[in-house]
Parts: C-alpha cells; structure tokens; sequence
C-alpha cells in the first residue's frame, strides 16, 4: 500500500520560529512537491523536486525552502514563520512525468495544519 | 505557464442526479495529463480520473467520465447516479512538464 507520510498533523509556532515540515513517502518516486491549500484558492505549488538534491520553485516560493538530501524524504522549511503562512500543508509524491503516456498521479500525505501566532 | 480553471465555487445537487464538474486549461505543450481529485472533509486528497492529452477516447471509472474537448481545453468531470458520500471538494489538475498545477476547487453538496 503507497505511503506519504507528513511529520505532523496539527503543528503551532511562534512568529519568527524557524519551521520544519517533513515528508517521507515509500514508493521509490522521483517527484515530490509541498503545496498550501487555503480557503478559495485551492492548491497552490510552493516547491517541487524532481531528484534528489534537485529542486524547483512553484508559484509561491516566497518565504520558503525546501531540502532533499534522500529520495523518501522531502523537508518544507519556514525560515522564519509569519501570521500569513498559517495554512494546510500538503505533500505528495509521483513517478517522473512521462509526458502524456502515462498517468502519473500524484499521492498525497494527510496534511499538516500549521498555526503561526 | 499552466493554468487551471474551475468557476463554480460550489454546486448543490439533488441525489441520483449527474453533475458535471467544469475544468478549463491552458497549456502550449502538445503532451500533457489532465486529473482530478475528491477532497472529502476528512482532508485526504482522492485519485479519481486521468486523461492523457493523446487519448482518443474519454477517460471512465465507474460512475466517474472525463469529457475531454481538447479543441476548447476543457476537461470535465461527469459523476453519474450521485451519492451523498460525493459531497466533497473536487479539484482538477493538470502536469505538463515537471509542475503539478491544481485548480482552486468546487464544492459539490448532495441533498437528499
């Protein structure tokens, strides 16, 4: 059974605090991805990576960093957490796009719900 | 730069009806996968559909289609026979290249 596991699910943290979100999935996927999924505005793409040690800005990279150092693990890091990043976080993972060929879907972990006061 | 489009924040329907669900999309890249997902309250994201952009015919999954007009970039999903347990969010979402980019959702509510 596919697993993407999300480090927590209710996390809270000062303003300024610096913020790890960690993600582990156990399918072997070459592509990982960390979105925010807020009231009205649906899913939006934070940082993905398509290797390890590989990464990408999303559309809404700001204020965030993402690490890969092995292929299971992909780490969402706040340097310093503000009011407005208080969202719900979501991870998945997927095999390598193969164009239109194959389906690639996208699994995801559970979410974290981060509060930043 | 990808784009995903969903106009209906929500959609009420009356049990054992079909809904369709719209999707638009706008790409400049011949191959691309189209997909869509059911959010139900409990917050885990569900696979339903995939369309790749070279399919000649329309995606099915039991009581889930995709109606793929690829001349409008449109990819609807068609839920036949309703249930109360399709009341959820249902977000449409397309890759062609590296990013996986979603819409921002509808709402579905089915009333007894």
């Amino acid at each position: 059974d596919v697993k993407v596991t999300q480090s927590s699910r209710y996390l809270v943290k000062r303003t300024g605090e610096k913020v790890f979100l960690e993600c582990v999935q156990d399918m072997d996927h070459e592509n990982m991805f960390w979105y925010r999924q807020d009231p009205g505005l649906g899913l939006r793409l934070i940082y993905f990576s398509y290797d390890v040690k590989m990464k990408e800005k999303g559309d809404i990279p700001e204020g965030y960093s993402v690490s890969r150092e092995k292929k299971e693990r992909f780490s969402l890091i706040l340097e310093s957490a503000s009011t407005n990043q208080t969202s719900m976080y979501l991870c998945a993972s997927s095999l390598a796009f193969a164009g239109a060929a194959g389906n690639t879907e996208a699994f995801f972990g559970q979410g974290t719900r981060l509060t930043v006061v | 730069a990808q784009k995903i489009t969903q106009t209906q924040p929500g959609m009420f329907v009356q049990e054992k009806e079909a809904v369709t669900l719209d999707c638009t999309y706008d790409t400049s890249d011949p191959s691309y996968g189209l997909f869509w997902y059911k959010q139900p309250s409990s917050g885990e994201m569900i696979f339903l559909i995939y369309q790749g952009s070279y399919d000649q015919q329309n995606a099915t999954e039991g009581r889930y289609s995709l109606n793929f007009q690829k001349a409008r970039k449109s990819a609807n999903l068609v839920i036949s026979a309703s249930q109360l347990g399709d009341s959820a969010m249902y977000f449409c979402a397309m890759r062609d290249d590296l990013k996986l980019t979603f819409g921002t959702g509808t709402r579905l509510t089915i009333i007894p």
